[in-house]
């Protein structure tokens, strides 16, 4: 089993729409937890980190459920412009941190 | 502005040649990191260091080597060893290991192409 796995998508959604990514993770002993976006070709860059009591910034809301060991990353009122990869991050200590990226899912926004 | 640089956007490496990528930081960051990136595969880390001259190996550093003689710096030389160099390298920065530093800061990140 992959230390963190993410659905590579891609989701196709109309302009406006609500869409909602998962992403699991095995290690327990996982302290924190990111999402980053990524444009193609581009690097990845920060778009929220995840808090245990879940988080929201604008139209991006993040949860973590530890009980299951996944993330979720939603977000409302889709636009063109959230066309993107998104990146599933955790992190974690095994003698020093270590941060295990996921594959990504792949988001494409329709007019 | 404050960020990170990478150097060169794209790099083409011959056979049995090695090639260096720079990488740059006026953030003031104590760690500093290099990952790998190849199509659908998460990014790999290939080096890390926490602090002025000491580094320690990813998961993926054979064929790799780095130096962090100054906090800013950390560049990264993929040597002859190195049989499949062709991927994205992606430059990152912390304030620190610790849990208050650990948002990680990208660079733009070079494209290396064997010829």
């Amino acid at each position: 089993r992959k230390e963190v796995e993410q659905d590579p998508g891609p989701f196709n959604v109309p302009e406006g729409a609500t869409v909602a990514f998962n992403c699991t993770y095995s290690n327990s002993a996982s302290q924190s937890f990111f999402w980053y976006r990524q444009d193609c070709r581009k690097e990845p860059k920060l778009l929220m980190s995840v808090y245990s009591s879940g988080n929201e910034d604008g139209r991006f809301t993040a949860q973590l459920n530890r009980a299951s060991q996944y993330i979720s990353l939603l977000i409302r009122d889709s636009k063109l412009s959230d066309s993107a990869t998104y990146l599933c991050v955790v992190k974690f200590l095994s003698g020093t941190y270590k941060y295990i990226f996921g594959t990504g899912t792949r988001l494409k926004v329709l007019a | 502005d404050g960020g990170i640089t990478q150097s060169p956007k794209y790099l083409f490496r011959k056979e049995g040649q090695n090639v260096t990528l720079s990488c740059e930081q006026n953030l003031n960051h104590d760690a500093m990191y290099w990952y790998r990136q190849d199509p659908g595969q998460g990014l790999r880390l290939i080096y890390y260091s926490q602090i002025v001259n000491d580094f320690q190996k990813g998961d993926i550093a054979e064929g790799y080597s780095v130096s962090r003689e100054k906090k800013e710096s950390f560049p990264l030389t993929v040597t002859s060893a190195q049989k499949n160099p062709t991927a994205f390298y992606l430059c990152a920065s912390s304030i620190g290991q610790g849990v208050d530093g650990e948002t990680q800061y990208f660079g733009p990140g070079t494209r290396l192409l064997v010829l």
